[in-house]
């Protein structure tokens, strides 16, 4: 029973480019949640979503980011322009329906910005 | 606004001592607490979880943590620590109900063998 799966584990980009972060939730789960952790920080919420639909995204940046789960494939987060202030872990968690309390977290993508 | 505060950025000890993180929340409802560690180069792993009932929680590798709620304190507690405890750790809130986790800022755990 594989958990929540993220991919790249890893990714390098330089100012200006695109990064794009993968998120497969625990088979059965239909909704998602992003977290950002900043070096020397916490885990931060950034986006809840459902298939489709976007729940929540208060703490989202407001430029740049954003977030899809559609109907098929995994759940996406885009960062467009990166800057250096990007540099931090990425973490997804996923959980089934009516049990949004009890989130189970992915490996996390590791960004750095050159 | 809710937020989670973990007292310690790092702590050092030496295996067998006994360890206590603490962990102090601000929310005037009813919540989820948790405590998560990540291994160096890991992810997230869920150590344990209070979400009613007995205050004493126990969870894996020993672990324990006790809710007093007049406190708002959620501070996790193992006996006697080893070396492969050495890791970072996480307290977190989720409002009953709710889906965003709060965390604080982790505790930093070194044991010297």
């Amino acid at each position: 029973n594989a958990g929540v799966m993220q991919n790249p584990r890893h990714l390098v980009r330089r100012r200006g480019q695109e990064a794009r972060l993968r998120c497969s939730p625990m088979k059965g789960h239909s909704h998602v949640y992003w977290y950002r952790q900043l070096p020397e920080e916490g885990l931060k919420f950034m986006v809840y979503l459902q298939k489709e639909n976007i729940i929540d995204e208060s703490g989202m940046p407001k430029e740049r980011f954003s977030a899809e789960f559609p109907k098929e494939g995994p759940s996406i987060l885009r960062i467009q322009q990166v800057v250096r202030g990007d540099s931090a872990a990425y973490f997804c968690a996923s959980s089934p329906p009516g049990a949004a309390e009890t989130q189970y977290f992915g490996p996390g993508t590791r960004l750095l910005v050159l | 606004a809710q937020s989670v505060s973990q007292h310690n950025h790092h702590v050092i000890l030496s295996e067998a001592a006994s360890l206590e993180l603490g962990c102090n929340y601000s929310y005037g409802g009813t919540v989820n607490l948790f405590w998560y560690v990540q291994y160096p180069g890991q992810h997230l792993q869920l150590l344990l979880k209070y979400f009613s009932g007995d205050p004493l929680v126990k969870g894996i590798k020993g672990f324990e943590a006790e809710f007093i709620k007049s406190k708002f304190s959620f501070n996790l507690r193992k006996p006697s620590v080893q070396w492969s405890d050495t890791a970072e750790y996480f307290c977190a809130v989720i409002n009953t109900g709710g889906f965003k986790t709060i965390f604080g800022a982790g505790t930093r755990l070194f044991v010297k063998a």
